[in-house]
Order: structure tokens, then C-alpha cells, then sequence
């Protein structure tokens, strides 16, 4: 039978605000961390990527941070839009691995409200 | 902008029955992957594919699945006798490098329903 879906986290804000989106990562050894936004129906778009020497990248209205101390990354998100309604993942790479794999978090849905 | 595209965009097939889904990776690109996403679930990795060989899988890719670069634009998945657990969106990806970060460029996936 089908399998029952993860319920997503939601994170609603108004047109204009920032947001944040946080993730909490499991392995240590990975070499860079990466935000895709994925729209309904379509694939994941890459966002912005910082590798794990750094602790902050900023890019077109977007800064990822990260705190390797606690494994914990966030997305911030400047002047949000209705365009930016999406779910957003972070994924994980570890470079030694040989297929450039990357390991998916589960997700947080961004709402914006007008 | 270049991109990668996927086809069907959605195909239903019998339990036991064998499929193909299709993919045209970015022209220039030289890294190509398969990923699947059961609905309302994580993205999972499946494969990675360069120079003609499997790069890394995972425990999902067994014997069932294959993968394929028949001539210099198309990469294919192929599960040869499918599932119901295999019902799920099935994207392809590729990347220019594997070094840094590697970014990889999705498709759009394509829908499996096994029935």
C-alpha cells in the first residue's frame, strides 16, 4: 500500500519579512552543505552551498550559516517573497565517498502570505 | 539556460513490469545521477555515473536497477521488474565537476506509479 508521507515543518511569514530556515545535520565528516528549494511538481534547484571550513556565505538575498559546533545550519532568506513558496532541503556531501552522493535532510515548507 | 530534462513526466505500469525512464543531462556535463523521492519524503540518492561506470550507489540500487549512457546525450534508469514500493518521482541529475561542492542540476522528474 502507499506509505504514509513525513510531515513537513511549515514556516509561514509575511511578504517582505525575512526567514529563516534551520536544519540539523548528523555527520560530522561532511565537506560541504547545500540548500536546494524544490517547487511543486518540479526538481530540486541548487540555492547556495558553503563548504564546512566556513561559517557564513552569502549570496542574492540568501546567507547560509553554519555551526559546526552543534551541526546545525541555516538558510536566511532577505525580503521574502511570494516566489520563494517552496519546500527547501539541505543536503550533505562528503567528498571521499567517490560519487559526489548527496544525503537529503527531510524538508521545511516556506509559506508566504501576502 | 541550459537544463536537464526527463521523460515521461509520468508513467504507470504493472507490478513485474519492466521500465525505462529517460534522461538528457546537461550537454557539457560529465557527472550523472539518479535520485528518487516517495511522496512527501526526502529526496534519496540512488546512483552516480561517470565515464562509463558507476561512481557510488546505494542499498536502494540493487540488482533491479541499471543504468545506462547509450550515446553521448541520453542517461537511463531501468528497474526491471518493478514494485509497488518502487512507485515514487524519480529525478536525474548532473554536474559539471565533482570537485567542491559539484553542484548538481535537477530535472523534473518523472512520476513511477506501479500498480
Amino acid at each position: 500500500g502507499e506509505s504514509v508521507g513525513l510531515h513537513l515543518p511549515t514556516l509561514s511569514v509575511q511578504e517582505g519579512d525575512n526567514s529563516i530556515i534551520n536544519c540539523a545535520y548528523s555527520n560530522s565528516a561532511s565537506d560541504y552543505f547545500i540548500w536546494y528549494k524544490q517547487e511543486s511538481g518540479k526538481g530540486p534547484q541548487f540555492i547556495i552551498d558553503i563548504r564546512s571550513n566556513m561559517d557564513k556565505r552569502q549570496g542574492q538575498r540568501v546567507t547560509v550559516l553554519l555551526n559546526k559546533t552543534v551541526k546545525h545550519l541555516s538558510l536566511q532568506i532577505a525580503a521574502t517573497q511570494p516566489g520563494d513558496s517552496a519546500v527547501y532541503f539541505c543536503a550533505e556531501k562528503v567528498l571521499t565517498g567517490g560519487g559526489n552522493k548527496l544525503t537529503f535532510g527531510t524538508g521545511t515548507q516556506l509559506k508566504v502570505e501576502l | 539556460e541550459p537544463e536537464v530534462t526527463q521523460t515521461p513526466s509520468h508513467q504507470v505500469t504493472q507490478m513485474g513490469q519492466e521500465v525505462i525512464l529517460r534522461c538528457v543531462p546537461i550537454s557539457n556535463h560529465l557527472y550523472f545521477y539518479w535520485y528518487r523521492q516517495i511522496l512527501g519524503q526526502k529526496v534519496e540518492f540512488l546512483v552516480s555515473f561517470y565515464n562509463n561506470e558507476i561512481s557510488e550507489k546505494s542499498e536502494i540500487f540493487d540488482d533491479q536497477f541499471s543504468v545506462e549512457r547509450p550515446d553521448g546525450s541520453n542517461f537511463t534508469l531501468k528497474i526491471r521488474s518493478t514494485k509497488l514500493e518502487d512507485s515514487a518521482m524519480y529525478f536525474c541529475a548532473s554536474s559539471a565537476f565533482m570537485v567542491g561542492s559539484g553542484e548538481q542540476y535537477f530535472g523534473p522528474g518523472t512520476r513511477l506509479t506501479v500498480t
